[in-house]
């Protein structure tokens, strides 16, 4: 069965700090990987989607990386400013099955403070 | 523009007063989902449509039904609600293809529902 981790659950840094949010997921049989941003009681934003075969990809300050072997994936966010202050989610598609459920971790909570 | 949208975005109701959520997609999507989130559990899905006419159970259908009827539609009815259906709820659409370029899903705004 798929399960999603990431780790840290929360994270505070200063403004101007390059962070590194993750992301493990147990079973490499996945078509993709989305990286997402909620803001509080808000909304999912989508930021960045690697496909099986992609090793990253690079959105503005954003890179995210997949390592499908290891079950990982990391999203680099440089130069953090306030405004990034948001909950990641990061979410698996399974390449099984005729759901297209995602899987998704719970999150990490991110704090930059000016 | 290409979209999902679901109204009401926020709905504030009484128990066993039944409701409808709309769900409504311009992508000429095959495959349509529901999901809630709740703090600490994230993000369950609860039924899903691989097609017109084909629904399926999703982790957490109780206290749900839905159907699709036409291809952009997919409403969430809640027959009888319960303060255990508070919840934030998201539609979602994609193609429905073996090929990973097809599958990345797209989402509506999100309706807040407080059910007393």
């Amino acid at each position: 069965k798929q399960e999603v981790t990431q780790i840290p659950a929360a994270l505070s840094v200063p403004e101007g700090e390059n962070l590194v949010l993750n992301c493990s997921f147990t079973d490499s049989a996945i078509y993709n990987l989305q990286w997402f941003r909620q803001d509080p009681g808000k909304g999912l934003t989508s930021l960045l989607l690697i496909q099986s075969s992609q090793r990253e990809q690079t959105s503005g300050r954003l890179n995210a990386s997949l390592d499908k072997s290891s079950g990982r994936s990391t999203l680099y966010i440089a130069a953090s400013q306030p405004g990034d202050s948001a909950t990641y989610l990061c979410a698996v598609l399974p390449n099984a099955g005729n759901n297209r459920k995602l899987i998704w971790g719970l999150g990490t909570s991110l704090a930059v403070n000016p | 523009e290409a979209q999902v949208t679901q109204n009401p975005r926020y709905l504030i109701t009484v128990t066993g007063k039944k409701l409808t959520v709309t769900c409504s997609q311009n992508m000429n999507h095959e495959y349509m989902s529901w999901y809630r989130q709740d703090p600490g559990l994230g993000l369950r899905q609860i039924y899903y449509s691989m097609n017109v006419e084909v629904t399926d159970k999703g982790d957490v259908p109780e206290g749900y039904k839905v159907s699709r009827k036409e291809k952009r539609n997919f409403p969430l009815i809640l027959e009888s609600p319960s303060p255990n259906q508070t919840s934030l709820y998201f539609c979602a659409s994609s193609f429905f293809s073996g090929h990973s370029s097809y599958n990345e899903q797209f989402f509506g705004p999100g309706t807040r529902l407080t059910v007393l």
